[in-house]
């Protein structure tokens, strides 16, 4: 079973407009991140969240933890075409008596001109 | 600029073969990490190794999969015999952390196919 859902898992938008990414947990995190993919590339780091009600904002991107509720969401705001891409969450789960950093299956965005 | 650096980029091999795929971690980064991504699966943790010991490999194939760090500045992941199933990108990623959150950081990956 996935431990990390993302929702939706894919999303076309206009540019111009927001969007919400959201990222839940079946398990207590310990930390969340966000990462960004571009097809064939590899994973570029966005935000890295460790406390409940923790905000970060980067740009027109803003990601806030909700510990309680073990889940994340990334905010999009005024979206243009270079927010196109893979949006993936990864958290650290203790599994096994070890610690993991696993991820989600993403969010395809796409972001029409 | 640091960077995580991921050798072959792309790798067409024959089932049955052995593929060895090689990742040079950021200089200093003591954590390092192994995933598969494919369309079905997503992105799979295979390993990932602290101060170069294995810490967990427990998503890896351990009858075919092997990976090791022989030194601080290589991280190596070989598929031996390799099967058209394996096919995926292969992604290393390198830390600094000691504890849960370690921030981690991608290489371009290996896109593998066995034919």
């Amino acid at each position: 079973s996935q431990e990390l859902e993302q929702s939706p898992q894919s999303l076309i938008v206009q540019e111009g407009k927001n969007l919400t990414i959201n990222c839940t947990s079946s398990k207590t995190l310990y930390g969340l991140y966000w990462y960004k993919q571009k097809y064939g590339e590899g994973l570029i780091f966005l935000m890295m969240l460790q406390k409940g009600g923790e905000e970060k904002s980067h740009e027109k991107i803003t990601a806030k933890l909700d510990e309680k509720k073990q889940q994340s969401s990334l905010h999009i705001t005024a979206s243009q075409p270079s927010h196109a891409g893979i949006y993936l969450c990864g958290a650290v789960l203790a599994q096994g008596g070890s610690e993991k950093l696993v991820f989600g299956k993403g969010t395809k965005l796409t972001v029409n001109p | 600029d640091a960077r995580v650096t991921q050798t072959p980029r792309h790798k067409v091999t024959e089932m049955g073969q052995e593929v060895t795929m090689r990742c040079q971690p950021i200089l200093g980064h003591n954590t390092v990490f192994w995933y598969r991504q494919t369309m079905m699966q997503g992105l799979e943790l295979l390993a990932y190794f602290r101060n170069r010991a294995p810490l967990d490999d427990s998503g890896m194939p351990k009858d075919r999969f092997s990976a090791e760090m022989p030194d601080a500045t290589l991280a190596t992941l070989k598929i031996q015999p390799s099967e058209p199933r394996d096919s995926a990108v292969y992604f290393c990623a390198s830390g600094h952390g000691t504890g849960a959150n370690t921030e981690a950081f991608f290489g371009q990956g290996t896109r593998l196919t066995v034919v």
